[in-house]
């Protein structure tokens, strides 16, 4: 069974600071990819950033970034410069790679960016 | 557009009624899945197809829910005697093969309101 915490219902950040949202997860499997999605107050679910547990390098993709710490199980996402628009919820998910083509997703933040 | 389309977009229906909710994925991706998401949760899993066959539909919680997939393409899946407890915002996604590293893209949702 694969777990996904995410412990900070709600975040409020200046417009312009960079902001990690904290997401630890749980598996016993051996191969796995954790995922971060954002949904906006309309509903849709945005697709930001993958990371594989076998990579080597932390994921990066333009203002998003994961902090992957495997031994301690977090997938921190990590936005800097943050925006306006940055304001929603954000969820971290988890699949494993072999038998399992289910998302686990956790709970989600609620991030809101102040002018 | 190119994205997951799902319709309705909003159902407002009465206690013990039927209801379809339909999905049509991104052109040619083979593997199709369908989450529900209640108020203040992550999505969670239903089904998963890859091509006309559900892989699996373990996430299904009885048997009043069901869904198809006939042609490899659009799916449809199906609530027989509805519950209030059925209210939440379904979910579709595809992906090109499923596995892997593949994110799931996901469409804008059904809102399932049960009266």
């Amino acid at each position: 069974a694969q777990k996904i915490t995410q412990t900070q219902p709600g975040m409020f950040v200046q417009e312009k600071e960079a902001v990690t949202l904290d997401c630890t997860y749980d598996t016993s499997d051996p191969s796995y990819g954790l995922f971060w999605y954002k949904q906006p107050s309309s509903g849709e679910m945005i697709f930001l950033i993958y990371q594989g547990s076998y990579d080597q390098q932390n994921a990066t993709e333009g203002r998003y970034s994961l902090n992957f710490q495997k031994a301690r199980k977090s997938a921190n996402l990590v936005i800097s410069a943050s925006q306006l628009g940055d304001s929603a919820m954000y969820f971290c998910a988890m699949r494993a790679f072999f038998g399992n083509e289910k998302l686990t997703f956790g709970t989600g933040t609620r991030l809101t960016i102040i002018p | 557009g190119a994205g997951v389309s799902q319709t309705p977009s909003n159902k407002v229906t009465e206690k013990g009624k039927y209801v379809e909710l339909r999905c049509d994925p991104i052109s040619g991706h083979t593997a199709l899945y369908w989450y529900r998401q209640s108020l203040g949760q992550g999505p969670e899993f239903l089904i998963y197809f890859q091509g006309t066959g559900a892989a699996d539909d373990s996430g299904l919680p009885n048997d009043r829910f069901f869904a198809v997939r006939p042609e490899g393409s659009v799916s449809t899946l199906k609530i027989q005697r509805t519950e209030r407890g059925d209210s939440a915002v379904y979910l579709c996604a595809s992906s090109p093969s499923g596995g892997g590293n593949q994110p799931q893209h996901f469409g804008d949702g059904t809102r399932l309101s049960i009266l």
